[in-house]
């Protein structure tokens, strides 16, 4: 069965610092890999989407890794803000059904 | 473009009560996905539809019923409310199952006591 970790839970830096948020999964048979963010009391914004055959993707200040071999992804956020402070969840697509696998997320609070 | 659109956004059952979360969709996708999220925890699905007519269970389907009759519309029924149905609900859709525009509602938080 497929599981999906996110570590840390919580993370806190200061506005301006690059950081990496990680996810990890246990069966590298996967279709595809997405980032979401959900600000509290919000639905989940879709960040990035990689598939299968992919090893990253690019938007604005945010980049996301995929290395199935090692069943981990990692999203990268430069120069944070304080308007970054929400909840990231990873989750992978098992098939062309469109169900996805979450991981449990980490919360960033950047500060002032 | 309204996107997913749920309702109601909150909503306090007694325990045996019954109750049809709302869901609709307006970018035509065939796609549609209601997920569970209990606190500090990442999203379970409930049940999919690829397409008017067409369901299925997901990972935590018991104590829940969904009809797909239209494109737009999927319902997610509750009956025998019970504690552990505690949670915010997420509909969401996306074109085709291929992800491309996976998009979500803004939830559903229900309380059962």
């Amino acid at each position: 069965k497929q599981e999906v970790t996110q570590i840390p839970a919580a993370l806190s830096v200061p506005e301006g610092e690059n950081l990496v948020l990680n996810c990890s999964f246990t069966d590298s048979a996967i279709y595809n890999l997405q980032w979401f963010r959900q600000d509290p009391g919000k639905g989940l914004t879709s960040l990035l989407l990689i598939q299968s055959s992919q090893r990253e993707q690019t938007s604005g200040r945010l980049n996301a890794s995929l290395d199935k071999s090692s069943g981990r992804s990692t999203l990268y956020i430069a120069a944070s803000q304080p308007g970054d402070s929400a909840t990231y969840l990873c989750a992978l697509g098992s098939g062309n059904t469109g169900k996805l696998i979450f991981g449990q997320g980490t919360t960033l609070q950047v500060k002032p | 473009n309204a996107g997913v659109t749920q309702t109601p956004k909150f909503r306090i059952l007694k325990i045996g009560q019954s109750m049809t979360l709302q869901c609709t969709q307006d970018m035509n996708h065939n796609y549609m996905y209601w997920y569970r999220q209990d606190p500090g925890m990442g999203l379970k699905l409930i049940y999919y539809s690829v397409g008017a007519g067409i369901t299925d269970k997901g990972e935590v389907p018991n104590g829940y019923n969904v009809s797909r009759s239209t494109t737009e519309d999927f319902p997610l029924r509750l009956e025998l409310a019970a504690p552990s149905q505690t949670s915010v609900y997420f509909c969401a859709s996306s074109y085709e199952g291929q992800h491309y525009g996976y998009t979500f509602g803004s939830g559903t938080r229900l309380t059962v006591v």
